[in-house]
């Protein structure tokens, strides 16, 4: 059974870059796209980018200039990078595979 | 990006009565390789979203088949044939078509 479990910072000052990761336990690395989506307190959902066992990645143009999403295959995990956080990416960050299994999601907080 | 357009965005339901969801997009979700890629999520409060159905359609492992989904192109229905207490939550249509992914605003599914 394919579990997710993420960590990171939850508290950011504004300008400074949010970092998560998620590793992946009981399942293949491969043959899936592995995302990263958030939701603003009280909000919808937003996909914020992908990527696969190979490292191809998508990402959203909104957010585009300054995601980066990478792996570590080694070790079963991808990560997420934001830089020049602001108030407006305050956030429950998700990691999921495809959309069919998701981690247990971060509140990243940026304050001043 | 592709819209994606829920309603209603609260429905209050009789347990054991029926409930639906409609879901628009503002262009077809048919991709050029035949599928339609139209999923349904769950969201109960304090909890990750949760896949429900894709693919316009097919239940994913462990959804009850009291969830159906139905529809074409640009118009697609989420029905709960008969509402228990457990499907309290927030709904969310969304397309994995495009880049990028994009979901419909919620719709949240309370008891009366």
């Amino acid at each position: 059974q394919v579990q997710l479990q993420q960590w990171g910072a939850g508290l950011l000052k504004p300008s400074e870059t949010l970092s998560l990761t998620c590793a992946v336990y009981g399942g293949s690395f491969t043959n899936y796209y592995w995302s990263w989506l958030r939701q603003p307190p009280g909000k919808g959902l937003e996909w914020i980018g992908e990527i696969n066992h190979s490292g191809s990645t998508n990402y959203n143009p909104s957010l585009k200039s300054r995601v980066t999403i990478s792996l570590d295959t080694s070790k079963n995990q991808f990560s997420l990078k934001l830089s020049s956080v602001t108030a407006a990416d305050t956030a429950v960050y998700y990691c999921a595979r495809g959309f069919s299994h998701w981690g247990q999601g971060t509140l990243v907080t940026v304050s001043s | 990006d592709i819209v994606m357009t829920q309603t209603p965005l609260s429905s209050p339901v009789t347990l054991g009565q029926p409930a639906s969801i409609s879901c628009r997009s503002s262009e077809s979700l048919v991709h050029s390789d035949g599928n339609t890629y139209l999923s349904w999520l769950q969201q109960r409060p304090g909890q990750p979203p949760r896949l429900l159905i894709y693919k316009i359609s097919t239940r994913f492992s462990g959804v009850p088949d009291r969830f159906s989904g139905s529809g074409a192109g640009t118009d697609f229905t989420l029905k709960i044939s008969r509402v228990e207490a457990e499907d309290v939550g927030v709904y969310y249509c969304m397309q994995a078509t495009q880049f990028p992914r994009t979901f419909g605003q919620g719709t949240k599914v309370e008891i009366k």
